[in-house]
């Protein structure tokens, strides 16, 4: 079947360090993948995606590339703030009855001191 | 503009009852989907609507769970004879079309289900 692994968290780091949050995946097919964030007391919100291999998703500073060979699409940002404290999800998309069904990862909550 | 909405926030129930989840999407949104997140796990895939008509429910767990979207619009996840594992937080999502890879899904904040 298809799964998402993420590294468990929480993940504390000080205000401008530099984030990695790994993500791996085995898929039947060829899979799109995103990544959501869910700020407290909000619903989850797309951040980025990529939709085949080497493609990169970006946004708001955040990175991810789409490494066919290593099933991976780990999430970076070189200088973390604290209002990037939340909750972030992996996510691999493969098409089912006409549609993109999601498998999420178990989430990695990120926690940024100042 | 607003956002997917879900109602009740909370909902405390006993083993055994019935309970009715609500979701509202965008405006004009065409597909939706409903996921269950357990503590401490990811969304995991329920059911998805276009339009009226259930597209792909194959992630309902058993025949407890009902999902309705009589038109269009708002649906409402339905549990008969709720049991403590269904506890969870519930999310209703929408997007704009067809459910394509281009087409950006909208979560609602969830709705929690607590059964004693």
């Amino acid at each position: 079947g298809n799964s998402v692994t993420q590294m468990e968290g929480p993940v504390t780091l000080s205000e401008e360090a530099f984030l990695t949050i790994n993500c791996t995946y085995t898929a039947t097919g060829y899979p799109s993948l995103f990544w959501y964030v869910q700020y407290p007391g909000e619903g989850l919100q797309l951040l980025l995606k990529a939709t085949k291999a080497d493609d990169k998703g970006s946004n708001k500073g955040f990175e991810a590339t789409y490494r066919k060979e290593t099933t991976s699409f780990h999430l970076e940002k070189g200088s973390v703030q604290v209002s990037d404290s939340a909750v972030y999800f992996c996510a691999l998309y493969l098409p089912s009855g006409g549609s993109y069904i999601p498998t999420f990862g178990r989430g990695t909550s990120l926690i940024v001191h100042p | 503009g607003a956002g997917v909405s879900q109602t009740p926030s909370n909902k405390v129930t006993e083993k055994g009852k019935y309970v009715e989840l609500r979701c509202d999407p965008i405006s004009g949104h065409t597909a939706l989907y409903w996921y269950r997140q357990s503590l401490g796990q990811g969304p995991e895939f329920l059911i998805y609507f276009q339009g009226t008509g259930a597209a792909d429910d194959s992630g309902l767990p058993n025949d407890r769970f009902f999902a309705v979207r009589p038109e269009g619009s708002v649906s409402t996840l339905k549990i008969q004879r709720t049991e403590r594992g269904d506890s969870a937080v519930y999310l209703c999502a929408s997007s704009q079309t067809s459910g394509g890879l281009t087409d950006t899904q909208y979560f609602g904040p969830g709705t929690r289900l607590t059964v004693l």
